[in-house]
């Protein structure tokens, strides 16, 4: 079947600009995640859905970063007035999480890579 | 807070050696530990993952083990081949998200 897919895959933008990245996760994937990894560094975590709702915000770096899911489906992370310690590779994963153990195995999109000039 | 610790950061081996990536984690109160290869420019492909009730997990060349009780993690990569080069991630879920290691990079000389 069908993985997590991401779009764009490359976004070259102005600072001070906003943008938009989305996720696709997998169907019937209750969960979703959205991580962030800039250039030599780790991965981190920024927002996590449960269904449409986000019980867990608090890696989300500043009040410019937000998102939404919506259907249990599409996620949208937005980026307003970016700036360019925003350039990253930013990742979306989902999961199964139902019940325990292996539901919670994640899978990872191919990312969307940012770039602010 | 949890902290991921991944050693060697980087390592360097010939074709055919069999070799152990470590991970280390602060708060054993895990669900589970991932463990993911990412390939340059590329997402996060999931290799293993072990559930917090289990001591290791197989698949292929590939096995993980775990130890919850002094928070480690070992990646066996039997019989390495050119095609293993990659970075290797260690991940840790509390709660809800997943906790990353810095990772081990890996390059395996044919």
């Amino acid at each position: 079947g069908a993985g997590v897919s991401q779009s764009p895959s490359n976004k070259v933008t102005e600072k001070g600009k906003d943008v938009e990245l989305r996720c696709d996760p997998i169907s019937g994937h209750t969960a979703l995640y959205w991580y962030r990894q800039r250039l030599g560094q780790g991965l981190e975590f920024l927002i996590y859905f449960q269904g449409n709702s986000a019980p867990d915000k608090s890696g989300l770096p500043s009040d410019r970063f937000s998102a939404e899911r919506t259907g249990e489906s599409v996620s949208t992370l937005t980026i307003q007035r970016t700036q360019q310690e925003d350039s990253a590779v930013y990742l979306c994963a989902s999961s199964l999480a139902r019940g325990q153990g292996a539901d919670y195995e994640q899978y990872f999109g191919p990312g969307t890579r940012l770039t602010v000039t | 807070k949890q902290e991921v610790t991944q050693i060697p950061a980087a390592l360097s081996v010939p074709e055919g050696e069999n070799l152990v990536l470590n991970c280390s984690f602060t708060d054993s109160a895990i669900y589970n530990l991932q463990w993911f290869r990412q390939d340059p420019g590329k997402g996060l492909t999931s290799l293993l993952l072990i559930q917090s009730s289990q001591r290791e997990q197989t698949s292929g060349r590939l096995n993980a083990s775990l130890d919850k009780s002094s928070g480690r993690s070992t990646l066996y990569i039997a019989a390495s081949q050119p095609g293993d080069s990659a970075t290797y991630l260690c991940a840790v879920i509390n709660r809800r998200a997943l906790t990353f290691g810095s990772g081990t990079r890996l390059q395996v000389q044919p």
